[in-house]
């Protein structure tokens, strides 16, 4: 069972290049989050999808895009890195009811713009 | 008033030593509550779900004061493996998708030491 597979696991952008981090879920989850932590704070939520075709902005959206073409997969693209989006990501799904909102996190990209 | 705000820690303590935690949310709305925890460079994971009245899970211990808005993690008997960063995360209805989103803490990093 791989549950949340994000790739990759490190990467490092020059300022103004563009990449797409990936994350796909094998458990049928509709609800699914990116999230970004910085050195010693919270997780800030970037954007959130409510199944297949839904998306929605986070705290935190400027300067990224997603889309949610099936189930399973919830890529985060970066058009135009920038020093301030060096930080750690955090792809995670749940389903939709139940009274423990468990989150399930995939293992997370360690992103550096320099 | 931050929407979830931790003890800042670091935390050090002997092995055996009970530690607890403190958190505050600013939401009264709030209906979910939880205790995960991150070990460094990992993913959070669900430490514990925390009911109004009060639940334990072997050597941990969680409650809630709704009424001063207030969530707490009580650890028993220390563990050198307990060492890790434990994030106070609170549902914020209404934000995230209809089952609302979640808003984790900053964290307090607890060490444990021999």
């Amino acid at each position: 069972n791989a549950g949340v597979t994000q790739t990759p696991k490190f990467r490092i952008l020059k300022i103004g290049q563009s990449m797409t981090l990936q994350c796909a879920q094998d458990m049928n989850h509709n609800y699914m989050y990116w999230y970004r932590q910085d050195p010693g704070m919270g997780l800030k939520l970037i954007y959130y999808s409510v199944g297949a075709g839904i998306t929605d902005k986070g705290e935190v959206p400027n300067g990224y895009n997603v889309s949610r073409s099936t189930t399973e997969d919830f890529p985060l693209r970066l058009e135009l890195a920038a020093p301030s989006q060096t930080s750690v990501y955090f792809c995670a799904s749940r389903p939709p009811r139940g009274r423990d909102e468990k989150l399930f996190f995939g293992s997370g990209t360690q992103l550096s713009v320099l | 008033r931050k929407e979830v705000e931790q003890d800042p820690g670091p935390f050090n303590v002997p092995e055996g030593a009970t530690v607890a935690f403190n958190c505050t949310y600013s939401n009264s709305a709030s209906q979910s509550f939880f205790w995960y925890r991150q070990d460094c460079r990992k993913e959070p994971k669900l430490l514990m779900s925390v009911y109004s009245s009060g639940n334990e899970d072997g050597r941990f211990t969680a409650q809630l004061n709704r009424a001063s808005q207030y969530i707490s993690l009580l650890i028993r008997d220390s563990k050198l493996s307990d060492s890790a960063t434990y994030l106070c995360v609170v549902n914020k209805r209404g934000y995230g998708g209809s089952q609302g989103n979640l808003i984790f803490g900053k964290g307090t990093k607890l060490s444990v030491k021999p």
